[in-house]
C-alpha cells in the first residue's frame, strides 16, 4: 500500500539552528500539506501546497518557515532559525485531490517528524 | 480559535459494545468532515469521511453521523475490538479550501 514517509523521524537542534523536514508523498498525489501536532494539543495546519505553490497557509506560517518540492518526489519544510516552541511532532500529508471532492479527499499521513529544539 | 471540539479526552468501552465518539464544531461552511485514527508514535489514519449533503455514512464496523443543525458529527464503532484503542481526531474543512481544522482528539479503551 503507498505510504507518505518522513524523515528524520526525531531531530534535536540547538535554538536559533535550521531544520529540514522531509517528506515523500505518494506518487499521484497532487496536494501536500505539513501539519504539526504540539505535545498534548491539537493537530493544527501549517500549510498546504499545490502546483508548486503555497495554496493556503496559516498564522503559525510565518517567515521563518519555508516549504519547497525540489524535485518530483520530495517535499520539504525548513524552519530558519528554531524556536523553543517549534517543538512538536510535524506530520506531512498529501491528497488526491482538493477537498472538495468528497470521495478522494482524503490526507494520508506520514508518521511524523519528532522535533526537540533545545 | 477552536473550531472543531472533542470534549471527551478519553472513553472506555467494552469490548464487542459501541463506541460512541462526539465531536462539534462551530464554521457553518464546514462541508467536509473526517475521521482519523492515530496510533502512538504513528500518523494520523484514515478512517472514515462524510460530506455535508449527507447525514449518514457506514463503512463495515464504522458509522458516521452528522447533525448539521446542531453542528455536530459522531463516530459509532460496533461492535468494538481491542485493536481499535487509539486516538480518534475528526476533522473538517470548508469546500474551497485544503485546510483542515482538527479536534483535540479522544483516547478510546477498549477493554477485552
Amino acid at each position: 500500500e503507498p505510504e507518505v514517509t518522513q524523515t528524520p523521524s526525531h531531530q534535536v537542534t540547538q535554538m536559533g539552528q535550521e531544520v529540514i523536514l522531509r517528506c515523500v508523498p505518494i506518487s499521484n498525489h497532487l496536494y501536500f500539506y505539513w501539519y504539526r501536532q504540539i505535545l498534548g494539543q491539537k493537530v493544527e495546519f501549517l500549510v498546504s501546497f499545490y502546483n508548486n505553490e503555497i495554496s493556503e497557509k496559516s498564522e503559525i506560517f510565518d517567515d521563518q518557515f519555508s516549504v519547497e518540492r525540489p524535485d518530483g518526489s520530495n517535499f520539504t519544510l525548513k524552519i530558519r532559525s528554531t524556536k523553543l516552541e517549534d517543538s512538536a511532532m510535524y506530520f506531512c500529508a498529501s491528497s488526491e485531490a482538493n477537498s472538495r471532492l468528497v470521495s478522494a479527499g482524503e490526507l494520508f499521513f506520514g508518521e511524523g517528524s519528532r522535533l526537540t529544539v533545545l | 480559535d477552536q473550531q472543531v471540539k472533542q470534549n471527551s479526552p478519553s472513553l472506555s468501552v467494552q469490548e464487542g459494545r459501541i463506541s460512541i465518539l462526539n465531536c462539534d464544531y462551530t464554521n457553518s461552511m464546514f462541508d467536509y468532515f473526517l475521521w482519523y485514527k492515530k496510533y502512538p508514535a504513528e500518523g494520523p489514519t484514515f478512517l472514515i469521511s462524510i460530506s455535508s449533503i449527507k447525514d449518514k455514512n457506514e463503512d463495515g464496523r464504522f458509522t458516521v453521523f452528522l447533525n448539521k443543525s446542531a453542528k455536530h458529527l459522531s463516530l459509532h464503532i460496533v461492535p468494538s475490538q481491542p485493536g481499535d484503542s487509539a486516538v480518534y481526531f475528526c476533522a473538517a474543512s470548508e469546500g474551497t479550501g485544503n485546510q483542515f481544522y482538527f479536534g483535540t482528539g479522544t483516547s478510546l479503551t477498549v477493554i477485552p
